[in-house]
């Protein structure tokens, strides 16, 4: 199958500084990307659907001046947690859909963030 | 709006039993359902998917689901477990296919004992 990356896979930082964690599709082009946050032991919630080229689309609750996410190619997805607080450690995973053709979405490996 | 319920958090079996793992949906149109694993610190991969085609689905590592409409069911299947298959399964669902958002349940953990 197709495979997706995430950088880093783990990160920490100190609260008040921002991260930035990239979504890589290898091996084809994604037509469209999610973001998921997975809390320990509980389920994974989509935070935002990025289409390339266009504004992402957030979900209910997600604050988008907090979470910045960048499609700017069809093979990179960028989210940028800004201003980071202790709340927002968690698990970020990043899933991809190549178009037509594609029966499913492939998930990368997960960035572990953790804000001091 | 569409939901999925896993029923049980924590699934144990012994070594080279039957696996059942529950899932219920709801969902105002027809769904798309899929079924993944996520072993530790790592994302999600897919073991099988439902999208209108037969009912009962075959997928990878020898698992399987049925589809049954009048019970809004997706129940997950293993007739023997192996080591191997501990880990963290969820059930989702999707109005557009794998090109749709993912509505995931709260997933069951499965335990093999030896």
């Amino acid at each position: 199958g197709a495979v997706v990356s995430q950088h880093p896979s783990w990160v920490i930082c100190k609260s008040g500084t921002s991260v930035k964690i990239e979504c890589r599709s290898l091996d084809f082009q994604a037509t469209t990307m999610f973001w998921y946050r997975q809390f320990p032991k509980q389920s994974l919630m989509l935070m935002a659907t990025s289409n390339e080229g266009s504004k992402a689309t957030y979900e209910q609750g997600v604050e988008k001046d907090k979470f910045l996410i960048n499609h700017a190619s069809l093979t990179l997805s960028t989210l940028t947690v800004t201003s980071a607080h202790p709340e927002d450690s968690s698990f970020y995973i990043c899933s991809a859909w190549g178009g037509r053709g594609y029966n499913e979405q492939f998930f990368g490996p997960g960035t572990r963030l953790t804000v001091l | 709006a569409q939901s999925v319920t896993q029923l049980g958090s924590h699934v144990s079996v012994s070594e080279g039993a039957l696996v059942l793992l529950r899932c219920n949906y709801s969902s105002s149109v027809p769904p798309y359902l899929f079924w993944y694993v996520q072993y530790p610190n790592q994302g999600l991969q897919l073991l099988l998917k439902y999208t209108s085609a037969a009912t009962l689905v075959k997928g990878i590592n020898g698992f399987e689901a049925e589809f049954k409409k009048s019970e809004t069911s997706f129940h997950l299947t293993k007739p023997s477990a192996h080591m191997s298959d501990a880990a963290e399964y969820f059930c989702a669902v999707s109005k557009r296919g794998s090109q749709g958002n993912l509505i995931f349940g709260k997933g069951t953990k499965l335990s093999v004992k030896p």
